[in-house]
């Protein structure tokens, strides 16, 4: 079955400090790719679209300057956070979706950020 | 608007029924689909209507009626690894295919 893979699992970063997390397709092609946040006991919220080679479609209310979004091939997006804040810390999941044919899209294992 | 409502947690005995309904009313629709959540993970696909109908895959069953913007996971024999978040997602059926989740329902199973 397709993998998305996403790097790191788990950061701790100062406020006020960038973090990058990435998110990879390892055995398939993804032309489209989502980022999802998720609060405890939250369920899934769309932050963005990120499509390879275009500027990715941001969820309103989401700061695309604060959330910077790279879809620079079709096996990885990464997603920065820029300037974190205590607020930002969360569950970062991305997921993809590129296989002709299959339905579903396929989930990284998630990134848990908690900033200080 | 997009609005997708599930009942926020939900007990039930191991080897029971239970049933996890789910209400949608979405600008569009393509599809719906359901994923199991355990805590600190990512999601896990379960199944997918977008017909009207009953969809069978082992324990789990889902069912949906597009007129009454209506949709229910079913959990036959339940095990105690059951326990987890079970999520509800409208597909969009413009643009990229963005997936519009629900409110979640935890499950609980007890011995």
């Amino acid at each position: 079955g397709a993998v998305v893979s996403q790097h790191p699992s788990w950061v701790i970063c100062k406020s006020g400090t960038s973090v990058k997390i990435e998110c990879r397709s390892l055995d398939f092609q993804a032309t489209t790719m989502f980022w999802y946040r998720q609060f405890p006991k939250q369920s899934l919220m769309l932050m963005a679209t990120s499509n390879e080679g275009s500027k990715a479609t941001y969820e309103q209310g989401v700061e695309k300057d604060k959330f910077l979004i790279n879809h620079a091939s079709l096996t990885l997006s990464t997603l920065t956070v820029t300037s974190a804040h205590p607020e930002d810390s969360s569950f970062y999941i991305c997921s993809a979706h590129g296989l002709a044919g299959v339905e579903e899209q396929y989930f990284g294992p998630g990134t848990r950020l908690t900033v200080t | 608007g997009q609005n997708i409502d599930q009942p926020t947690e939900m007990t039930a005995t191991e080897g029971a029924i239970v049933q996890i309904n789910c209400t949608y009313q979405t600008s569009g629709f393509n599809g719906l689909f359901w994923y199991q959540q355990h805590a600190g993970e990512a999601p896990t696909f379960l199944s997918y209507n977008v017909l009207d109908g009953l969809e069978e895959k082992g324990r789990f069953s889902s069912f949906l009626s597009r007129s009454k913007g209506y949709s229910y996971l079913l959990l036959k024999e339940l095990q105690m690894k059951d326990s987890a978040s079970y999520l509800c997602a409208v597909r969009d059926p413009t643009g990229f295919q963005k997936l519009v989740f629900g409110t979640g329902t935890r499950l609980l199973v007890s011995p």
